[in-house]
């Protein structure tokens, strides 16, 4: 199975700030990678597809990067409503493996 | 509006069998995929498997494999999740999710799950 880490665990930051979430691979998986955002109570929702590809309907702050075994979720200007916790997915070999989550707190 | 609404929560003892329903409403079921994920408590999120809408072809996480089943009725436009021999370890929320734009696999590996059901919980315990 494919192992994904992501780091940092949780972070702390304020609204306006710049947030960075990274995901890496245990092998390489070209671009199969999903970011979904989790809040307490509901069902994930998808943010980006392909890496990098922003799903419609979802603010343009959130931007995806990263190929290979390296990923990046970034949300450029933190608002309140972006606390929840990010997960990172791969969907290049079975089975489907998750990262074990970031929590962000604002 | 497109959805996809679950059966409500159950409480089983360990060594039974759990059925979780998933109806769509606002798009025809034959037409996507329906991957099954599920949380466990404080836990991350866990792949169980996914369904061709239209063809019924089946996936499924090896560590599952034996004791989860999916299927669909086109009919009814509803995805079933059957998991058997229960134990503590499957307390979870189980959620249904639209996979990709097409019925086909590949759509899902690459577009993700746009469209989720609201979970059902899955409590086992004796």
């Amino acid at each position: 199975d494919i192992q994904m880490t992501q780091s940092p665990s949780s972070l702390s930051a304020s609204v306006g700030d710049r947030v960075t979430i990274t995901c890496r691979a245990s092998q390489s998986m070209s671009t199969y990678l999903t970011w979904y955002q989790k809040k307490p109570g509901q069902a994930p929702r998808l943010l980006i597809y392909a890496a990098s590809h922003l799903q419609s309907g979802v603010p343009s702050r959130f931007n995806g990067s990263g190929s290979g075994t390296d990923f990046t979720l970034t949300i450029t200007s933190l608002q309140p409503e972006d606390s929840a916790t990010y997960h990172c997915q791969q969907s290049y070999n079975d089975p489907w493996t998750f990262g074990q989550g970031t929590k962000v707190e604002i | 509006q497109v959805q996809l609404v679950q059966s409500g929560g159950e409480v089983k003892k360990p060594g039974a069998s759990v059925k979780v329903s998933c109806k769509a409403s606002g798009y025809t079921l034959s037409s996507h995929g329906i991957t099954w994920v599920r949380q466990a408590p404080g836990q991350g999120l866990e792949w169980i498997g996914w369904i061709h809408g239209y063809s019924g072809n089946t996936k499924y996480a090896q560590n599952l494999q034996g004791r989860v089943t999916v299927t669909r009725d086109t009919s009814t436009n509803t995805a079933y999740m059957e998991l058997r021999s229960l134990r503590s370890d499957d307390t979870a929320v189980y959620y249904c999710a639209r996979g990709g734009r097409a019925a086909a696999y590949d759509s899902a590996r690459y577009y993700g799950m746009d469209v989720w059901g609201q979970g059902t919980t899955v409590t086992v315990s004796s």
